[in-house]
């Protein structure tokens, strides 16, 4: 099976650089994304790390070592907005489905 | 395009009635999946489907049954609502080598 860990609360000051990590365990897999959500809303894409390595889209970067079996989601320069839960997501070997971790609720204080 | 859309929004079910929930979506997806979403849970795949006609079993598939007789549509029945199945439940698509799902707004389910 797959199981993937992640923090349940994270607080970070607005402006300043926040890391959410994600640990799996997992006999094989593509990929690693990662998603938002804001209360009430639905999931949305944010990243995916197919390779080792850093991926950066705006504010947002995201990095995977397969050798540590571990991924992060970094994010810079926060904004009030940027309050919401994130979760860490395996697509499985067979290319088909996504495991998501339980989230990792992101709270950005003045 | 609308994306990803799922009817209804809202439903309340007393133990033992039956409904279905129905997701469209309009990006000509092969890949479709249905979640729940539980608090402290995060999201749980039930069933998923890879192209029309075709349905596997996720995570936690006990007490749902779907279909996908049309590429654009999956449905999602329970036959017999328990309280255990109150949640919110999401769909989603993929195309076939696409990095992103798009996910629906969600419909929120109580079973009395």
């Amino acid at each position: 099976g797959q199981s993937l860990e992640q923090p349940s609360e994270v607080t970070a000051v607005e402006g300043a650089i926040v890391q959410i990590n994600c640990t799996y365990q997992t006999s094989g897999f593509y990929g690693l994304s990662w998603y938002q959500q804001h209360d009430g809303g639905a999931p949305t894409f944010l990243s995916y790390n197919g390779l080792d390595g850093l991926e950066e889209t705006g504010r947002f970067s995201s990095f995977l070592s397969r050798s540590d079996s571990y991924g992060y989601l970094l994010l810079q320069e926060l904004q009030m907005k940027d309050s919401a839960s994130y979760f860490c997501a395996i697509l499985a070997n067979s290319g088909y489905a996504l495991n998501f971790g339980k989230g990792t609720s992101l709270l950005v204080t003045p | 395009n609308a994306g990803v859309t799922q009817t209804p929004k809202f439903r309340v079910l007393k133990t033992g009635q039956s409904m279905t929930l129905l997701c469209a979506q309009d990006m000509n997806h092969e890949y479709m999946y249905w979640y729940r979403q539980d608090p402290g849970m995060g999201l749980r795949l039930i069933h998923y489907s890879v192209g029309e006609g075709t349905t596997a079993k996720g995570e936690v598939p006990d007490g749902y049954n779907v279909s996908r007789l049309k590429k654009q549509n999956f449905l999602l029945g329970l036959e017999s609502a328990a309280p255990s199945q109150t949640s919110v439940y999401f769909c989603a698509s993929r195309r076939l080598a696409g990095d992103e799902q798009f996910f629906g707004p969600g419909t929120r389910l109580t079973v009395l």
